[in-house]
């Protein structure tokens, strides 16, 4: 157990539609990380935040967005769903900034 | 885009043998990390070598790291069948409180018992 908390596991919803998804990171842990994973893609990084704060952005669309809240906790936002944003998304948070630590992943499935 | 680029996407060993995945990238880097993900599974973090380190290990793990190549390995010694999943390399393109981490696609490891 990595001490990441994601959820929910999975998420069925139908395009245009909005969720979303929940990540909880390791006691202590200030960065909190979100990954995209798609057979085509790959692993792909969306976003960093620490402490508050984004600090680096990767491959996120528009429709897409994330906050880290004062307890740490972080949401990530998908908006007007599209079939190819149906993905695993994957929360992880560090300490010193080297070794991530991944939560379960959610498993997002948009019809 | 994808900075870590693993080599071979596919492995299939016997059990017992012993498994080597490469690893190449373009820029310089702080550090280079590997990771384990087992089917659907979020990524474990196995290894860590540092750019002015050349070989590391860690139980069956051994890395090593060419910077004049821009290329690593991954070893695994005597593998299992619990060894069984993806790896993948991640590199940092940044310091301080910005680890981004890009990964590569991974190699596929199966170990057949």
């Amino acid at each position: 157990d990595s001490g990441v908390t994601q959820t929910p596991k999975h998420l069925i919803t139908a395009t245009g539609q909005r969720v979303t998804l929940r990540c909880s990171p390791r006691s202590g842990d200030l960065s909190v990380y979100w990954y995209q994973q798609s057979l085509d893609q790959g692993l792909q990084f969306l976003i960093q935040y620490y402490n508050g704060e984004e600090r680096a952005k990767g491959n996120i669309l528009e429709r897409f967005s994330a906050q880290q809240f004062p307890d740490l906790h972080s949401e990530l936002n998908l908006s007007s769903l599209e079939l190819g944003d149906s993905a695993l998304y994957f929360c992880a948070s560090s300490r010193r900034g080297d070794i991530q630590y991944f939560g379960a992943g959610t498993r997002l499935s948009v019809l | 885009s994808q900075q870590g680029e693993e080599d071979p996407q596919a492995l299939s060993i016997q059990e017992g043998e012993n498994a080597t995945m490469n690893c190449s990238y373009k820029t310089s880097i702080n550090n280079l990390q590997w990771y384990r993900q087992n089917s659907g599974r979020g990524l474990v973090h196995l290894i860590l070598i540092r750019s002015n380190e050349r070989e590391k290990h860690s139980g069956r793990l051994r890395v090593t790291l060419d910077t004049s190549k821009k290329s690593s390995s991954l070893l695994i010694t005597a593998s299992r069948a619990a060894d069984t999943a993806s790896y993948f390399c991640a590199t940092d393109e940044s310091g301080g409180s910005n680890y981004k981490l890009t990964f590569g696609k991974g190699t596929l490891l199966t170990v057949n018992p």
